[in-house]
């Protein structure tokens, strides 16, 4: 059964860039798809992006076209989802899950990222 | 542009009685619907997958209904450990997951 481990808490500000980890044990990595979802405070789920590690294949939502980046190493079973120019509007909890045919299970802890000046 | 949104916004009921959430999606998405739990502090955890089908480990008070635009999610009998966010997730346009705001299920 694939766990996934998330990294710590990130404050940032605002026009950096956050780089958040997701750890996979159990499982094999490389053939499972993981997506990023955030969820800013009091708000719903947004989709963000998802990469195959087998093929280190990404593809992203367009809101955040040109400012995320997706990656897997498969060496260590990690994902790594980077957002770049951060805005205020950008604090939220950022979630990793494995894609399960279409549905996300399981789901990493989450990691708030908190941008302010 | 797909929006997907659940109703009520917070549902009070009380330990022992039924609770029922609602999905409503702008397009149709066949069954291709699934539903989470979200407590403080935890990673969300899958319910409902197909619209209708327990995820593993998921007590049978839980099921889902619904196809199209309409879905459902019926707790029948609350336990103190159901109350929580409820989300609605739909994957029929892939992979451009939309989700629904989520309903709280509070103690009343």
């Amino acid at each position: 059964q694939v766990q996934l481990v998330q990294s710590g808490t990130e404050v940032k500000k605002p026009g950096s860039s956050v780089k958040v980890s997701c750890k996979a044990s159990g499982g094999t990595f490389s053939s499972h798809t993981i997506s990023w979802v955030r969820q800013a405070p009091g708000q719903g789920f947004e989709w963000m992006g998802r990469i195959i590690p087998i093929f280190d294949k990404a593809n992203y939502a367009q809101k955040f076209q040109g400012r995320v980046t997706i990656t897997a190493d498969k060496s260590t079973n990690t994902s790594h989802m980077e957002l770049s120019s951060l805005r205020p509007e950008d604090t939220a909890v950022y979630f990793c899950a494995k894609v399960s045919i279409n549905w996300l299970d399981p789901w990493g802890q989450g990691t708030l990222v908190v941008v302010s000046s | 542009e797909m929006v997907m949104t659940q109703s009520p916004a917070t549902l009070s009921v009380s330990p022992g009685e039924r609770a029922t959430l609602s999905c409503r999606a702008s397009q149709d998405i066949r069954s291709n619907l699934a539903w989470y739990q979200q407590k403080p502090g935890q990673a969300p955890r899958l319910l409902i997958y197909g619209a209708s089908i327990r995820a593993t480990g998921i007590p049978a008070r839980f099921s889902g209904s619904g196809s199209g635009t309409e879905f459902t999610l019926t707790i029948s009998s609350l336990q103190s450990e159901d109350f929580a966010v409820y989300h609605c997730h739909q994957y029929s346009i892939w992979p451009l997951y939309t989700f629904g705001q989520g309903t709280k299920l509070e103690i009343k």
